[in-house]
């Protein structure tokens, strides 16, 4: 079965410092999306980056850039100058690729603090 | 705003009463999902649909829950005879039909309070 594991409950970062958030998944089928989500204390889920498993370059968007290596099964995210709006709680999840419509599959999170 | 809304936000009710929360997702998006996330965790799939079509119910969804989109645009989910285990954020989320690169959009939530 499909899952995603975070293992880091809480990390601390100074403010504009970069930050890895680790992810690892477990997946026998060959074609899966990989996302990350920002949830602030507001609850809203905020989609921050996608990483396809046949892509062939790393995703970035904007300050969040995805480690993807495919041999390990994991997916970090990583947040360079850390701001202090990016204190939240982050989800790695995947697409379920044997569902049709794709279910997301999400791991424990990951509550991120940053210090000024 | 043209993202994903719910309503209500908060709704805090006593056990055995019968709760509905609904959720618009994006104009264009055909599929609309469910989700249930409690204190700590990452949020559960519940149900999903495509245009009016209920593809897909997890078994966390029990008899007690029910739901709908009539016309393929807006959703509805209703909890009937709450119990205190219920007690939850519901996240709807919504997405187009674009291939692998889904993204499913989310709204702000309704978080479930059962006395």
């Amino acid at each position: 079965a499909q899952k995603i594991t975070q293992t880091q409950p809480g990390m601390f970062v100074q403010e504009k410092e970069a930050v890895t958030l680790d992810c690892t998944y477990d997946t026998s089928d060959p074609s899966y999306g990989l996302f990350w989500y920002k949830q602030p204390s507001s609850g809203e889920m905020i989609f921050l980056i996608y990483q396809g498993s046949y892509d062939q370059q790393n995703a970035t968007e904007g300050r969040y850039s995805l480690n993807f290596q495919k041999a390990r099964k994991s997916a970090n995210l990583v947040i360079s100058a850390s701001q202090l709006g990016d204190s939240a709680m982050y989800f790695c999840a995947m697409r379920d690729p044997a569902v049709q419509g794709g279910k997301l599959i999400f791991g424990q999170g990951t509550e991120l603090s940053v210090k000024p | 705003d043209t993202g994903v809304s719910q309503n209500p936000r908060h709704k805090i009710t006593k056990r055995g009463q019968n709760v509905t929360f609904r959720c618009d997702p994006i104009s264009e998006h055909n599929r609309l999902y469910w989700y249930r996330q409690t204190l700590g965790q990452g949020p559960e799939f519940l149900t999903y649909f495509q245009n009016e079509a209920q593809l897909e119910k997890s078994r966390l969804l029990s008899d007690r829950f029910s739901a709908e989109r009539p016309k393929g645009s807006f959703s509805t989910l209703e909890i009937q005879r709450t119990e205190q285990g219920d007690s939850a954020m519901y996240l709807c989320a919504s997405s187009p039909t674009l291939g692998q690169q889904e993204t499913q959009y989310f709204g702000p939530g309704t978080r479930l309070l059962v006395l």
